[in-house]
């Protein structure tokens, strides 16, 4: 199975602050990498697939990057509504594995 | 817009099988893969499989001998069966639908989750 590992685990931040996450895959997985939001009580909202192509509604100021087996999701001007918890995984192979979690919250 | 809606008992004693059942509605369960998904409380996800609308299968291989997901076209419904459940059975259980573009597989759209206890 290929890891995902993310950083950190958590972070606080306040609104108007960029805000990056790290994913790191234990083999190259090229860019078969998602992002996804999940708030407290809800399922994941994907974000970012193909590790920088941004989905359909989702505000501008969420992008993705990196190739390989290095990820990051950069949030810019960070909103009240995006507080949540973000997971990375691979689409690489089976089984599809996430990343532990990143939950940011409020300074 | 498609919609998924989870539904199965709340509640399965342990030893026993774990049945639910994930409804599509506003699309067709044709020409998609459908994904089950777990998390336990307080933890991360964990993918339990998916299934092809036609019928074939990808398992996770930590549960490939407990758990079996099968489709009704029919019924635009797929499900979940896990078989000889413990408490670490215990989770929020969500199905999804996997998109994609190319060669490129996400899970685009997701049920609400339904809760599953394990506990005599």
């Amino acid at each position: 199975d290929i890891q995902m590992t993310q950083s950190p685990s958590s972070l606080s931040a306040s609104v108007g602050d960029r805000v990056t996450i790290t994913c790191r895959a234990s083999q190259s997985i090229s860019s078969y990498l998602n992002w996804y939001q999940q708030k407290p009580g809800k399922a994941p909202k994907l974000l970012i697939y193909a590790a920088s192509s941004l989905q359909s509604g989702v505000p501008s100021r969420f992008s993705g990057s990196g190739s390989g087996t290095d990820f990051t999701l950069t949030v810019n001007s960070l909103q009240p509504e995006d507080f949540a918890t973000y997971f990375c995984q691979q689409s690489y192979s089976t089984p599809r594995t996430f990343g532990q979690g990143t939950k940011v919250e409020i300074k | 817009q498609v919609q998924l809606q989870e539904s199965g008992p709340g509640l399965v004693k342990p030893s026993e099988t774990l049945s639910l059942t994930c409804t599509v509605s506003g699309g067709s369960i044709s020409n998609f893969y459908w994904s089950w998904i777990r998390q336990p409380p307080g933890k991360g996800l964990e993918w339990i499989g998916y299934i092809f609308y036609s019928g074939s299968t990808n398992y996770n291989p930590s549960l490939k001998s407990r758990v079996t997901i099968s489709v009704d076209t029919s019924k635009n419904q797929f499900s979940l069966k896990l078989s000889s459940v413990t408490a670490a059975d215990t989770a929020v259980y969500y199905c999804a639908r996997r998109g994609w573009l190319g060669n490129y597989y996400y899970m685009d759209v997701w049920g609400k989750g339904t809760t599953v206890t394990v506990s005599s």
